[in-house]
């Protein structure tokens, strides 16, 4: 079984840009989550997609969004872009919407902003 | 609100010794508790759950409401145990997983 996968692995932006960031969930499992995991602060709750729909959102920003494809993939958009966003962006997936259940999580994309 | 605290960034142990990595948790209500795992080069990977009750690796962890605890033990511990330990809650707001901050284990040969 092929497991979460994300894209890309690196991702080097300016301050002010965009960045999109992918994740293609583990077939058969519909909902996605987005973690940050920035130095010092641990891992942190960003999304949860469920069926095309935001179900939940942490403690972030509007200029941190996203969404989901039909095919249950999805992207997350980071706006306007801070020194302080420059993290590791984990994915991960579950068969059960919004657990609690076990989340299956990809390699994630090191965001490095300048 | 909820959070869990490891207040042990770094722990050593030697080969063959027992293991406990410390976890509490703040919640108010029946949380789900979970000790996920990342070994050296590769992903977070969900090492054990309080509602399954099963050992992984030798590994168990007790969930005490009374203490708010979930402690992680292994009576012997092994060299391919170093790694990066992380707990983690899930509770009211589905979907939301609130880890710890994470304890580095190094077992010594």
């Amino acid at each position: 079984e092929a497991g979460v996968t994300q894209s890309p692995t690196h991702l080097i932006k300016t301050r002010g840009q965009q960045a999109t960031l992918r994740c293609s969930p583990i077939s058969g499992h519909t909902s996605v989550y987005w973690y940050q995991q920035a130095l010092g602060l641990g891992l942190q709750f960003l999304l949860w997609y469920d069926e095309g729909e935001e179900r939940n959102r942490g403690n972030f920003p509007p200029r941190f969004s996203g969404r989901q494809f039909p095919n249950y993939s999805s992207e997350l958009n980071v706006n306007a872009l801070e020194l302080e966003d420059s993290a590791l962006y984990l994915c991960a997936s579950s068969k059960e919407p919004g657990g609690p259940d076990e989340q299956f999580f990809g390699p994630g994309t090191r965001l490095t902003v300048l | 609100a909820q959070r869990v605290t490891q207040p042990e960034k770094l722990l050593s142990v030697f080969k063959g010794a027992p293991v406990e990595l410390k976890c509490n948790y703040s919640y108010s209500g029946s949380p789900e508790l979970f000790w996920y795992v990342q070994y050296s080069r590769q992903r977070l990977q969900l090492l054990l759950r309080h509602i399954s009750r099963e050992s992984i690796k030798g590994f168990t962890a007790d969930l005490n409401k009374g203490e708010t605890s979930f402690h992680l033990k292994k009576p012997f511990a092994q060299e391919e145990d170093s790694a990066m330990y992380y707990c983690a809650l899930s509770g009211r707001s589905y979907g939301k997983l609130t880890f710890g901050q994470g304890t580095i284990l190094t077992v010594h040969p």
